[in-house]
């Protein structure tokens, strides 16, 4: 079975343009996340999509958007970077089952997209 | 002061040691997994808990709510251990907030 996917491995922006990162999650798993983990700063939560819908964002601006698309693939968007968004960006999925945690169960992360922005 | 602490930041063992790396939260939670972070940057989820206790092999994680407090336990280290063991807790605002992860490294 094909775990998480994500594409391109790695891009390279100047400030101010437009990234555009994908993930693909496990077949049967409608939940896709999306973390950033930036230099020096951990990882920090970005987005989460469930069955097509935003369910949560965490502290990030509104220049970070997406969507999960009907087959359950996700885009992240980055408009107008900043060279602070420099950083390895990964997508996870889980299980459509809800468990104790009311749906946040055991995600399976892709290899993630190193985005460095000059 | 962060919502979620990890402590050690570091450490070193010796092949075989029994290891604790311990998470501590401030905030209440709905569940906290642990994470496993090789070097090459891959991902991979070890627990998810809400309470009590689990073991997977070598691994055994504990969670005591009251306390809010979680243990990530290895016994019988191996070199293929090292790693950096992240602690993440999914807040009650269904915010996911993340440790700053424990580096181990395990020496043959």
């Amino acid at each position: 079975e094909a775990g998480v996917t994500q594409s391109p491995t790695h891009l390279i922006k100047t400030r101010g343009q437009q990234a555009t990162l994908r993930c693909s999650p496990i077949s049967g798993h409608t939940s896709v996340y999306w973390y950033q983990q930036a230099l020096g700063l951990g990882l920090q939560f970005l987005l989460w999509y469930d069955e097509g819908e935003e369910r949560n964002r965490g502290n990030f601006p509104p220049r970070f958007s997406g969507r999960q698309f009907p087959n359950y693939s996700s885009e992240l968007n980055v408009n107008a970077l900043e060279l602070e968004d420099s950083a390895l960006y990964l997508c996870a999925s889980s299980s459509p089952f809800p468990g104790l945690a009311g749906g946040w169960d055991e995600q399976f992360f892709g290899p993630g997209t190193r985005l460095t922005v000059l | 002061k962060n919502e979620v602490e990890q402590s050690p930041q570091n450490l070193t063992a010796q092949e075989g040691e029994f290891i604790t790396i311990n998470c501590s939260y401030s905030v209440g939670i709905s569940a906290l997994h642990w994470l496993q972070q090789h070097p090459g940057g891959g991902i991979v989820s070890l627990f998810m808990l809400s309470s009590g206790k689990k073991k997977h092999g070598r691994l055994i994680a504990t969670i005591n709510i009251q306390e809010k407090h979680s243990s990530l336990h290895i016994t019988a280290s191996h070199p293929r251990d090292s790693a950096v063991y992240i602690c993440a807790v999914r807040g009650r605002d269904d915010k996911i907030i993340f440790g700053k992860g424990t580096r181990l490294h395990i020496l043959p």
